[in-house]
């Protein structure tokens, strides 16, 4: 079974500009949620998306969106961005989300703003 | 973003030695999960803690959920090499989740 695949792993935008990161979760799996990594602020959870519903979200700007299609794939943009934005972007897929039971991570997409 | 404090941050231990981390919170909790990330790696799941007073066993590794749902340990006893990584709590409310700030474990042969 293949595992939660996130691309692209490696990204460098520009200030201003906005970015599209992509996750493909684990087959079966309906819940996808997004996690911003940082050595200062550590593990953040962004939102989490079930069966194309935004079901939580954490606190973060707006500048920070996701989706989630039929096929339980899952993007998240962020717009504007910001210096502050670099970071390791994760995202993990459970069958049923909600924080009760194993979340399988990604590799992580790393993002530079420069 | 809420975060918790995870004790101690950082830990050095001579291979043998045991090691805790500590993962507290101010909230009663729904339940606690724990995770490890190995070095330039992403956090791969090791155990779901739900009950009040809980304790479960991995091999070398113990977990314990508090008698008032807020606080939570992890023990590895004889540490080895491959338990190099970070360790984090991740805790449900009910209504938010947030991750500890993690406990870097260093094992030197």
């Amino acid at each position: 079974k293949a595992g939660v695949t996130q691309t692209p792993r490696y990204l460098i935008k520009t200030r201003g500009q906005q970015v599209t990161l992509s996750c493909s979760p684990i087959s079966g799996h309906r819940s996808v949620s997004w996690y911003q990594q940082t050595p200062g602020q550590g593990l953040q959870f962004l939102f989490e998306y079930f069966s194309e519903t935004q079901r939580n979200k954490g606190n973060f700007p707006g500048r920070f969106s996701g989706r989630q299609f039929s096929n339980s794939r899952s993007e998240m943009n962020v717009s504007t961005l910001e210096l502050g934005d670099s970071a390791l972007y994760l995202c993990a897929s459970s069958p049923a989300g909600g924080w009760n039971t194993e979340a399988f991570f990604g590799q992580g997409t790393r993002l530079t703003v420069v | 973003g809420q975060q918790v404090m995870q004790i101690p941050q950082y830990q050095h231990v001579q291979e043998g030695e045991d090691f805790t981390t500590y993962c507290n919170s101010s909230t009663t909790l729904s339940n606690i999960q724990w995770y490890k990330q190995r070095p330039g790696g992403h956090p791969v799941f090791l155990i779901q803690l739900v009950k009040s007073g809980e304790v479960k066993k991995q091999k070398r590794l113990t977990f314990q959920f508090g008698e008032a749902k807020k606080n939570s340990s992890l023990h590895i006893t004889a540490t080895q090499t491959t338990d190099v990584g970070t360790y984090f709590c991740a805790l449900n409310t009910g209504n938010q989740f947030y991750f500890g700030t993690g406990t870097s474990l260093t094992v030197i042969p």
